[in-house]
């Protein structure tokens, strides 16, 4: 069975430009969760789907910040404009509901 | 609101040594715990977990136990290798909260041959 996938696994770009990165889940698991590390910080919740609908979008640091997932598949982190405070890696859980939650291998975004 | 703490690193160690690093949390209720490794270029990994009060979780020769007593849930390991170097995170799941997971700040381990 394949695992959480993330794409791309690095990104640099410069600060004002676009970014989206895709999580694509373990395929059946309804819930899907983005978070983040940044500055080699603690990594923090940034949102919760359940298939595509938003559960709890609290950790979302402001509104260049757009996440989607459409038909509850796979789904997307959108940054726009960067800023140089956005850099870090971001990862993907997905979990069938339980407790467990499986990670990816994480996006590894610097923003210059 | 739930959050965890744990040790600051980085930790070195002797290969063969004792490993210890803490991890305590605050939480409403009683949430599940975790703890998670990544390695070097790799994605974070479930490493043990342990779901109620005195609960103990184990893998590849780690061990924690869920104290609800003292809201703590060290990781222990008997004899580290060169290989256990990595990063190591202690969580637990916001039961309340979609059961998101809340990290602690990562502690980095280096084992030296």
């Amino acid at each position: 069975e394949a695992g959480v996938t993330q794409f791309p696994s690095h990104s640099v770009i410069e600060k004002g430009q676009t970014v989206t990165l895709r999580c694509d889940p373990i395929s059946g698991h309804d819930n899907l969760y983005w978070y983040r590390r940044v500055m080699g910080k603690e990594i923090k919740f940034l949102l919760h789907f359940v298939k595509e609908s938003k559960q709890d979008e609290s950790g979302m640091p402001n509104n260049r910040f757009l996440a989607e997932r459409t038909g509850g598949t796979y789904s997307t982190l959108k940054v726009q404009p960067a800023e140089l405070e956005d850099s870090g890696v971001y990862f993907c859980a997905s979990s069938p509901g339980q407790e467990t939650q499986y990670f990816g291998p994480g996006t590894r975004l610097l923003v210059l | 609101g739930n959050s965890v703490t744990q040790m600051e690193g980085p930790v070195t160690l002797s290969e063969e040594a004792f490993l210890t690093i803490n991890c305590t949390y605050t939480a409403t209720g009683y949430p599940s715990l975790f703890w998670y490794v990544q390695y070097p270029g790799e994605g974070l990994q479930l490493l043990l977990k342990a779901t109620k009060a005195d609960d103990k979780g184990s893998n590849k020769g780690f061990e924690a136990t869920y104290r609800k007593e003292t809201t703590s849930f060290h990781l222990e390991k008997g004899s580290v290798q060169v290989s256990d170097s990595a990063v190591y995170f202690c969580a637990l799941s916001d039961r309340g909260g979609g059961f998101k997971t809340i990290f602690g700040a990562g502690t980095r381990l280096f084992v030296k041959a």
